[in-house]
């Protein structure tokens, strides 16, 4: 039983296309997270959702467009793709949006962008 | 905004040997503290969390975790370390609600 899955595991794809990254959590947990992990490892937060609604929205291009269908999905849609896009995207779950919450990752998606 | 060192980015350690991994947060205040771990093949989980009471916390898989508030830190100690610890660790502190900053994290290799 996968907690928090994403797919595709792997997307390459050319300049200027249009990609979707979709994930779902079967924890039951009404916030969601995607994070950009670059080239040197870092994992930075790019976007949170609390029960479909925007809750962290970092400096990011606004061709990076998160969609929440319902409190289980978190879909990641990125517009006119960039070199500098190729990175790998995490999406994480926590129960809620307290302070010190666990949050539990999805085995994440590599994108290249050629 | 925090910012997150970790001063090892590779760590290789015989069987038996003992593990300190340093992680150090820009400026204080109230904080929580995380180490998440990747094992080979695996997703990113929790390893330990601080965010009150007793500064020494312990882990899964007899991991154990300092805050030390005077020195910004939080660094990851086990006694000795498993073939089976070879992971990727990443230190974290949380900014405001659940917005976690990572370092850039420790590949840890232990020969058998």
């Amino acid at each position: 039983d996968t907690a928090v899955s994403q797919t595709p595991k792997y997307l390459v794809t050319q300049m200027g296309n249009d990609k979707s990254i979709k994930c779902e959590q079967n924890l039951g947990h009404d916030t969601m997270y995607w994070y950009k992990q670059d080239s040197k490892k870092f994992l930075k937060i790019m976007f949170s959702y609390n029960n479909k609604e925007l809750i962290i929205n970092e400096t990011v291009p606004n061709r990076f467009s998160p969609k929440s269908p319902d409190k289980a999905h978190l879909n990641l849609h990125i517009n006119s793709l960039e070199l500098g896009d190729s990175a790998v995207y995490f999406c994480a779950s926590s129960q809620g949006q307290a302070g010190g919450e666990t949050q539990y990752f999805g085995p994440g998606t590599r994108l290249l962008v050629l | 905004a925090q910012s997150v060192s970790q001063h090892n980015h590779h760590v290789i350690l015989s069987e038996a040997a003992s593990l300190e991994l340093g992680c150090n947060y820009s400026y204080g205040g109230t904080v929580n503290l995380f180490w998440y771990v990747q094992y080979p093949g695996q997703h990113l989980q929790l390893l330990l969390k601080y965010f009150s009471g007793d500064p020494l916390v312990k882990g899964i898989k007899g991991f154990e975790a300092e805050f030390i508030k005077s020195k910004f830190s939080f660094n990851l100690r086990k006694p000795s370390v498993q073939w089976s610890d070879t992971a990727e660790y990443f230190c974290a502190v949380e900014e405001y609600g659940n917005k976690l900053v990572f370092g850039a994290g420790t590949i840890l290799r232990v020969k058998s």
